[in-house]
């Protein structure tokens, strides 16, 4: 299968910095890439969606001067977690999907800890 | 907003018993997708069911789907003690939007 790498796995940031969290795929172009969030023991809640050189589309109650999300190639989509707070903490995936493709492939998550 | 919702919250098997983890959503759907995430790791892709088929197997997996009661069940048969972790149902309504369910916890013991 297809295979999306997802970079750092975690991060420990102090309040008030920024952390940029990259999800890349590796054997094939992403036209379109998925943000989400995880808290213990919950599901996932989709953050945004990005298409290629596009911006991005935030779901509701996100804020999207936070979360910053970039996807300047079709290889590479950046989210940058903006003046982190301890509230921020949490477990953010990525996935990609091909263009000709129903299937999203993810990342292996990175786990953010702001202190 | 989440659409899923699964039951059991969790469930704890033994080694070779059958797991059956059910799903139900609220709107139209074009397909519903099943992933694994093991602890703290991202997710795997199960098994995806079209909204025209019923039923779907592949290897231990077997998946239903009845869209008239808005609902779909995973069963893994043959529990082995790998199989130890969370199972979500994901629906696509449009586009490739993926809209996760709350998730089963599966404890399978040696």
């Amino acid at each position: 299968g297809a295979v999306v790498s997802q970079h750092p796995s975690w991060v420990i940031c102090k309040s008030g910095t920024s952390v940029k969290i990259e999800c890349r795929s590796l054997d094939f172009q992403a036209t379109t890439m998925f943000w989400y969030r995880q808290f213990p023991k919950q599901s996932l809640m989709l953050m945004a969606t990005s298409n290629e050189g596009s911006k991005a589309t935030y779901e509701q109650g996100v804020e999207k001067d936070k979360f910053l999300i970039n996807h300047a190639s079709l290889t590479l989509s950046t989210l940058t977690v903006t003046s982190a707070h301890p509230e921020d903490s949490s477990f953010y995936i990525c996935s990609a999907k091909r263009q000709d493709s129903t299937e999203a492939f993810f990342g292996q998550g990175t786990r953010l800890t702001v202190v | 907003s989440q659409q899923g919702e699964e039951d059991p919250q969790a469930l704890s098997i033994q080694e070779g018993e059958n797991a059956t983890m059910n799903c139900s959503y609220k709107t139209s759907i074009n397909n519903l997708q099943w992933y694994r995430q093991n602890s703290g790791r991202g997710l795997v892709h199960l098994i995806l069911i079209r909204s025209n088929e019923r039923e779907k197997h592949s290897g231990r997996l077997r998946v239903t789907l009845d869209t008239s009661k808005k609902s779909s069940s995973l069963l893994i048969t043959a529990s082995r003690a790998a199989d130890t972790a969370s199972y979500f149902c994901a629906t696509v309504t449009s586009g490739s939007r993926l809209t996760f369910g709350e998730g089963t916890q599966l404890t399978v013991n040696p």
